[in-house]
């Protein structure tokens, strides 16, 4: 079965740092990953899908890359919405998502 | 608007039953993959079943295999999971979602209701 590792599992920044959370597969996912971000109390909403594509109407500071076991989100300048916890997720015939990241504030 | 919005979550005692449901709004419910995921309480999110827009494909977890059973009516736009012989570590919020096979996410996820094992 394929392992998702997600890292780090929390995350201390400031408004206007540039963030990278990473997650690693254990094998081969080709681009099948997305990348959520769930706020307490809320569903989660998708950011990317396919590694790098931009879900509508998520603003530019996100962005996905990657490809075969390890990617990564970026986000450009943090902003105050964006302090929230975020899951990848790899579907293969079933999905699977990353332990979770909880970007807090400095 | 693409709506989803989930019922009947409760307080239930260990091996007792449940069933849950999701109407779905605003999209054409036939044509879409269904999925339940879950969260227990402060922990990270856990698919537990999908369904084909047919039914004719379904899936569990291996921590549901066999006490689940998920379903769906086209006809009423609902998605259902049946819960049995819960146990506590079956506590979570449960979240329908719509998964979109072009770009292999779930792209739109219903607010969750509670299901609460316990003795």
């Amino acid at each position: 079965d394929i392992q998702m590792t997600q890292s780090p599992s929390t995350l201390s920044a400031s408004i206007g740092d540039r963030v990278t959370i990473t997650c690693r597969a254990s094998q081969s996912i080709s681009s099948w990953l997305a990348w959520y971000q769930q706020k307490p109390g809320k569903a989660p909403k998708v950011l990317i899908y396919k590694a790098s594509s931009l879900e509508s109407g998520v603003p530019s500071r996100f962005s996905g890359s990657g490809s075969g076991t390890e990617f990564t989100l970026t986000i450009s300048s943090l902003q105050p919405d964006d302090f929230a916890t975020y899951y990848c997720q790899q579907y293969n015939s079933y999905f699977l998502f990353g332990g979770g990241t909880k970007v807090e504030i400095k | 608007e693409v709506q989803l919005v989930e019922s009947g979550g409760g307080l239930v005692k260990p091996g007792g039953s449940l069933r849950l449901s999701c109407a779905a709004s605003g999209f054409t419910f036939s044509t879409y993959i269904m999925n339940w995921v879950r969260q227990a309480p402060g922990k990270g999110l856990e698919w537990v079943s999908s369904i084909s827009s047919s039914s004719s494909y379904i899936d569990y977890a291996d921590s549901v295999k066999g006490r689940f059973t998920i379903s769906r009516d086209n006809a009423k736009s609902s998605l259902y999971l049946q819960m049995n012989s819960l146990r506590a570590e079956d506590t979570a919020v449960y979240y329908c979602a719509r998964f979109v096979v072009v770009t292999a996410v779930l792209d739109y996820w219903g607010q969750g209701t509670l299901v609460t094992v316990s003795s």
